[in-house]
């Protein structure tokens, strides 16, 4: 099972732009990247998913390496209820689909 | 709103205790899921479902059982030889088979001991 590496902390100031890096060395060719957020005391809220290609939606942005060995989540402009902690997920092939969450990496926003 | 609804939010259980945590669905999702999450770590995958009247353990399945019986809802008990059930249970459902597509999450149940 391809795994994920993340720091386990950052800061950001609110407004700025948020780069929250994520490393899947070992990810194989038809697996995806995907990113949730976790707010505390709350379930996981998906934010965005990629195989290979930049994408973009309403939350954020996924930029994923050439060599896909590692990816990038981008919140453009952060805000104070994006504190919350990130899971950089490689999606486990099995018939269920089910994804493996590691520890993430906190992020914390700063007025 | 289409969503994942899961019940009690709060649930506390006396030793020897079995207890069930609600799970339902109205996104006509085929495949659900339970997970546990402990303080600081991330999900663990208890038993997960792909179809009406079927389940399979996941990686901690000890101690747990579920059903499957309507396309809607997953319960899951937690049984009395669960031996250190305090944790935040997650329930989540996606769509079977289409593999990038992403799971939905409830808002969870804590659990306690009392």
């Amino acid at each position: 099972d391809a795994k994920t590496t993340q720091p386990t902390s950052m800061d950001c100031a609110e407004g700025r732009a948020a780069n929250l890096p994520c490393n899947h060395s070992t990810i194989s060719g038809n697996e995806y990247v995907y990113w949730y957020r976790q707010i505390h005391s709350q379930g996981p809220q998906y934010i965005i998913h990629g195989l290979k290609n930049n994408e973009t939606n309403e939350m954020a942005s996924l930029i994923i390496t050439e060599d896909r060995k590692s990816s990038t989540l981008i919140l453009p402009h952060a805000t104070l209820r994006d504190t919350a902690v990130y899971y950089c997920i490689v999606r486990v092939e099995t018939g269920a689909n089910n994804l493996f969450f590691g520890t993430g990496t906190r992020l914390t926003v700063i007025p | 709103d289409g969503g994942i609804t899961q019940s009690p939010k709060y649930l506390f259980r006396k030793e020897g205790q079995n207890v069930t945590l609600s799970c339902e669905q109205n996104l006509n999702h085929d495949a659900m899921y339970w997970y546990r999450q402990d303080p600081g770590q991330g999900l663990r995958l208890i038993y997960y479902s792909q179809i009406v009247n079927d389940f399979q353990k996941g990686d901690i399945a000890e101690g747990y059982s579920v059903s499957r019986e309507k396309k809607e809802s997953f319960p899951l008990t937690v049984t009395s030889a669960q031996k250190n059930p305090t944790a935040f249970y997650l329930c989540a459902s996606s769509t079977y088979g289409a593999g990038n597509q992403p799971q939905h999450f409830g808002d969870g149940t804590r659990l306690s001991i009392l």
